[in-house]
């Protein structure tokens, strides 16, 4: 049963332009939710995170929106650049422990 | 450099062999976990640890095992590997228990033949 999915295994954009990565999550209890990259022979590294009181969360190029009554979030990179082909996984988690669940991931690729 | 070390980097084991995957962190994080990453189904956490002597069950813990001695360790121990946990395992920790992102080590590629 995953709680939390990201239903595109990959996308493609061009540098420059903006690249959208999206999630949805099953279980209303999460209240922690964050994006982090995966570049190949490596372990994932943190981006960027939001907590449910806030519907936006920005960090230079990266912004996460959060849609609470949608169950949905997600990531806007702008402008992609090369360096940002990766993997992209979303997480979440609730309440009292940092029990994180996982999507499955998101492959994006910036051409140049 | 601060961080996460995992050893070993890869592993081939035969069924129903004992193997211990390392992982150290100089970071003096409370929480320590184990993850898998399997193709399709993302991160997946084995087993946690939110301090040191204390230890707790994640989604996926059968057919492992954790131990937390101190803050700084945390070896996960297959007792005897079966195929299916052929996987690429990470090890984790994160400076609270709550709300706190997780900093990953480079991972153990593990494959029980």
């Amino acid at each position: 049963d995953q709680q939390v999915k990201q239903n595109s295994p990959s996308l493609s954009v061009q540098e420059g332009r903006i690249s959208i990565l999206n999630c949805d999550y099953t279980n209303s209890m999460f209240d922690y939710f964050l994006w982090y990259k995966k570049y190949p022979a490596e372990g994932p590294t943190f981006l960027i995170s939001i907590s449910s009181i806030k519907d936006k969360n920005e960090d230079g190029r990266f912004t996460v929106f959060l849609n609470k009554s949608a169950k949905h979030l997600s990531l806007h990179i702008v402008p992609s650049q090369p360096g940002d082909s990766a993997v992209y996984f979303c997480a979440a988690s609730a309440g009292d422990n940092n029990d994180m669940r996982f999507g499955a991931g998101t492959r994006l690729t910036v051409k140049p | 450099i601060a961080g996460i070390t995992q050893a070993p980097t890869s592993q081939i084991l035969a069924a129903g062999r004992r193997m211990t995957l390392r992982c150290t962190q100089d970071m003096r994080h409370n929480a320590m976990y184990w993850y898998r990453q399997d193709l399709g189904l993302g991160l997946r956490l084995i087993h946690y640890s939110n301090t040191a002597g204390t230890t707790g069950k994640g989604e996926v813990p059968d057919g492992y095992s954790v131990s937390r001695a101190n803050t700084d360790d945390f070896p996960l121990t297959l007792a005897s590997a079966v195929p299916s946990q052929t996987s690429v395992y990470f090890c984790a920790s994160s400076l609270d228990r709550i709300n706190s992102p997780l900093h990953f080590g480079n991972g153990t590629r593990l494959t029980v033949t």
